[in-house]
């Protein structure tokens, strides 16, 4: 069974970095052709795809976050880290991870997602 | 960007009917699309990909169709668990969601 979870700050000063562990079992990200992605959600609003890493190393980020996104893994503890760098009230949002398959190219399962609020 | 619009944002109807949610992407996306659902305070949850295929385990009640820039999911009668939000995503460039369909009780 694979689950995943979000830890980190629940709050968040503006213009500090953000940084966001997902934490997962039941897969291995040295297995080709897996990965993990991390998404947000603004209260009330839509989901939003963030960024991607994927069991070689390799990075996806939305181009409209790009300069601002990092993510990197741990294999060894079986982590993916999300750094958000300049954060803003904007950014307020609930932060999932969640499991990616090369071979479906979509994401499932999610986890529970982690509320972070932006504010001074 | 692939936008994704989805439409209603609301659909109020009641156990038994049958609910039908549009989604339309700004570009074709193949059959490369999506649809969860997420319950209040929970994850999203797949329910169809690759515009038609029924996950596993997720009832046979939901299905969706369409290809291209139009697709549709279908509730043939609406139990429920199935009072939700769902939101479309596509797959083909990226990933982007529509803006997500409310299924409340009417």
């Amino acid at each position: 069974q694979i689950t995943l979870k979000e830890s980190g700050p629940v709050l968040v000063r503006p213009t500090q970095t953000l940084t966001l562990t997902c934490s997962f079992s039941g897969f291995s990200l040295t297995t080709s052709g897996l990965g993990v992605g991390w998404f947000r959600q603004s209260p009330g609003k839509a989901l939003e795809w963030l960024g991607l890493v994927y069991w070689d190393d390799d990075e996806r980020c939305s181009p409209s976050l790009k300069h601002r996104l990092t993510i990197t893994r741990d294999t060894t503890k079986n982590q993916v880290v999300l750094r958000m760098t300049n954060m803003d009230p904007v950014d307020t949002a609930t932060y999932f991870c969640a499991h990616f398959a090369q071979r479906r190219n979509f994401f499932d399962p999610w986890g529970q997602g982690a509320l972070v609020t932006v504010s001074s | 960007d692939i936008q994704m619009t989805q439409s209603p944002s609301t659909v109020s109807a009641s156990v038994g009917d049958r609910v039908t949610i549009t989604c339309r992407a700004s570009e074709s996306v193949n059959s490369l699309l999506a649809w969860y659902q997420q319950r209040p305070g929970q994850a999203p949850k797949v329910l169809i990909y690759q515009a038609s295929i029924l996950e596993n385990g997720v009832p046979s009640r939901f299905s969706g169709s369409g290809s291209g820039t139009e697709f549709t999911l279908t509730i043939s009668s609406l139990q429920p668990d199935d009072f939700a939000t769902y939101y479309c995503q596509q797959y083909d460039t990226y990933w982007t969601f529509g803006q997500g369909t409310r299924v409340d009780l009417k």
